[in-house]
C-alpha cells in the first residue's frame, strides 16, 4: 500500500525545544517537500529536496533544518530559533524530476506551549 | 504583488448549481497548473492538473487555462455538499522543481 506517511499526527512541545517531524514515502518519488500552513492561509515552502543528500531552502527556511540521507525519508527539524512554530506541517513528494504534481501526506499539527 | 492570487471567499453556492473558482498568477513562464481540494483539518488532495490552454474535463470538474491572461479557473458542476472545502490553486515556478500556492478559496455548498 503505497503512500506518504507523517508522524506523529499531533505534537506538543515546550517553547525552546527542538522537535523532529517524520516524513516517509514508499512511492519511489524523487523530490520531497516540506510546507507550513497557518490558519486560513495557503501553503508556504520551507525546504525541498530533489535528490538524496541535496536540498534547497524554500521561502521560510529560517529556524528549520532538514536532511535527505535516503530517498524515502525527509525529516524536518523545527529548532528553537523558529519564532512561531505552532502550525500544520505538510510533507509532499513528486513522482519524477520534471513532473510537478505533488502528493501530500496527512500532516503533523505542531503546538508549542 | 502575490505570485498566485485567489479570492479567499467564502463562496456560497446552492446545491446543484455550478461553482466557479478563479486564480491568477504572475509568472508568464509557468507551464503547470493544479487545483487541490482541502477539507478542514486534512491535507490537500490533487483534483485537477492542466498544462495547455483551453478546457480539461474530469467528471463534474472542469479546469480552464488562459496563459495570455494568466488565469486558471475550476468549475464544479452539479455542486454537492461534499464539495464544501477550501480549494487551492498551485502554479509551477519556471526553472525550479517547486510550486507556488494561492491562499485558497473556501467554498460552501448549501443544501
Amino acid at each position: 500500500d503505497g503512500g506518504i506517511t507523517q508522524s506523529p499526527k499531533y505534537l506538543f512541545r515546550k517553547e525552546g525545544q527542538n522537535v523532529t517531524l517524520s516524513c516517509e514515502q514508499n512511492l519511489n518519488h524523487d523530490a520531497m517537500y516540506w510546507y507550513r500552513q497557518d490558519p486560513g492561509q495557503g501553503l508556504r515552502l520551507i525546504y525541498y529536496s530533489q535528490i538524496v543528500n541535496d536540498f534547497q531552502k524554500g521561502d521560510i527556511a529560517e529556524g528549520y533544518s532538514v536532511s535527505r540521507e535516503k530517498k524515502e525519508s525527509f525529516p524536518l527539524t523545527v529548532t528553537s530559533a523558529q519564532k512561531n512554530p505552532t502550525a500544520f506541517y505538510l510533507c509532499a513528494s513528486t513522482r519524477a524530476l520534471g513532473r510537478n504534481e505533488q502528493f501530500f501526506g496527512p500532516g503533523t499539527r505542531l503546538t508549542v506551549l | 504583488q502575490k505570485e498566485v492570487e485567489q479570492n479567499s471567499g467564502p463562496l456560497s453556492v446552492p446545491e446543484g448549481a455550478i461553482a466557479s473558482l478563479n486564480c491568477t498568477y504572475s509568472d508568464r513562464g509557468s507551464q503547470s497548473f493544479f487545483w487541490y481540494r482541502q477539507y478542514s483539518g486534512k491535507s490537500p488532495e490533487l483534483i485537477m492538473s492542466i498544462y495547455s490552454n483551453g478546457d480539461k474535463e474530469d467528471g463534474r470538474f472542469t479546469a480552464q487555462l488562459n496563459k495570455a491572461s494568466q488565469y486558471v479557473s475550476l468549475l464544479i458542476r452539479d455542486s454537492q455538499p461534499s464539495d464544501s472545502a477550501t480549494y487551492l490553486c498551485a502554479v509551477n515556478v519556471q526553472g525550479a522543481q517547486k510550486l507556488v500556492f494561492g491562499q485558497g478559496t473556501r467554498l460552501t455548498i448549501n443544501p
